[in-house]
């Protein structure tokens, strides 16, 4: 399997801060990355896909970067709805997640 | 509108066995790849593992390789994923989702408990 390291593990941030959440990937994965937000109790939901492209109805302050083995997460302008836990997850070979990042607002 | 239900999940001793299914409509089954996900409680999101469209090329994570088998029938719309041997670290809600290469579509998961 490819492994995902995602960073930090945790963040704790105030509303209207910019976050950035990163992912590296164990060996490069070109732009095969997409990007969870998740609450309890729910099924993930896509935030990017091919490490940049926003998903439709997904707000504009989330975007995404990178490719080969370095990706980022930001939130340019964090809102009180966005706490959440962060997944990336790797699709080039298989589909292995890092291991989440737990935002919380400060 | 593309819906994935799981079902089959609830409480299993351990070394027992269990098959979840994924009913799958509001989309053309056939024409997609499908994964297994599972997240235990209060941890991460583990790929379990995928099925290719015609159901004959299977890839399984590293850390469920052997006691898990996916498996779908076209004809019926529907993805399967029966666990043998099953023990306590195997408790987490199962996730059917379509094409994790686009990974927009998820179900909404089927808890599996092992537990004496």
């Amino acid at each position: 399997d490819i492994q995902m390291t995602q960073s930090p593990s945790s963040l704790s941030a105030s509303v209207g801060d910019r976050v950035i959440i990163t992912c590296r990937a164990g060996q490069s994965i070109s732009t095969y990355l997409n990007w969870y937000q998740q609450k309890p109790g729910r099924a993930p939901k896509l935030l990017i896909h091919a490490a940049s492209s926003l998903q439709s109805g997904v707000p504009s302050r989330f975007s995404g970067s990178g490719s080969g083995t370095d990706f980022t997460l930001t939130i340019s302008s964090l809102q009180p709805e966005d706490v959440a836990t962060y997944y990336c997850q790797q699709s080039l070979r298989g589909h292995t997640f890092g291991q989440g990042t737990k935002l919380e607002i400060k | 509108e593309v819906q994935l239900v799981e079902s089959g999940g609830g409480l299993v001793q351990p070394g027992g066995s269990l098959r979840l299914s994924c009913a799958a409509s509001g989309f053309t089954f056939s024409n997609f790849w499908l994964s297994w996900v599972r997240q235990a409680p209060g941890k991460g999101l583990e790929w379990v593992g995928n099925i290719n469209t015609d159901g004959n090329y299977i890839t399984y994570g590293d850390s469920v390789k052997g006691r898990f088998t996916i498996s779908r029938d076209n004809a019926e719309n529907s993805l399967y994923l029966q666990i043998n041997s099953l023990r306590a670290e195997d408790t987490a809600v199962y996730y059917c989702a379509k094409d994790l290469r686009r990974g927009s579509d998820w179900g909404q998961g089927t808890l599996v408990t092992v537990s004496s």
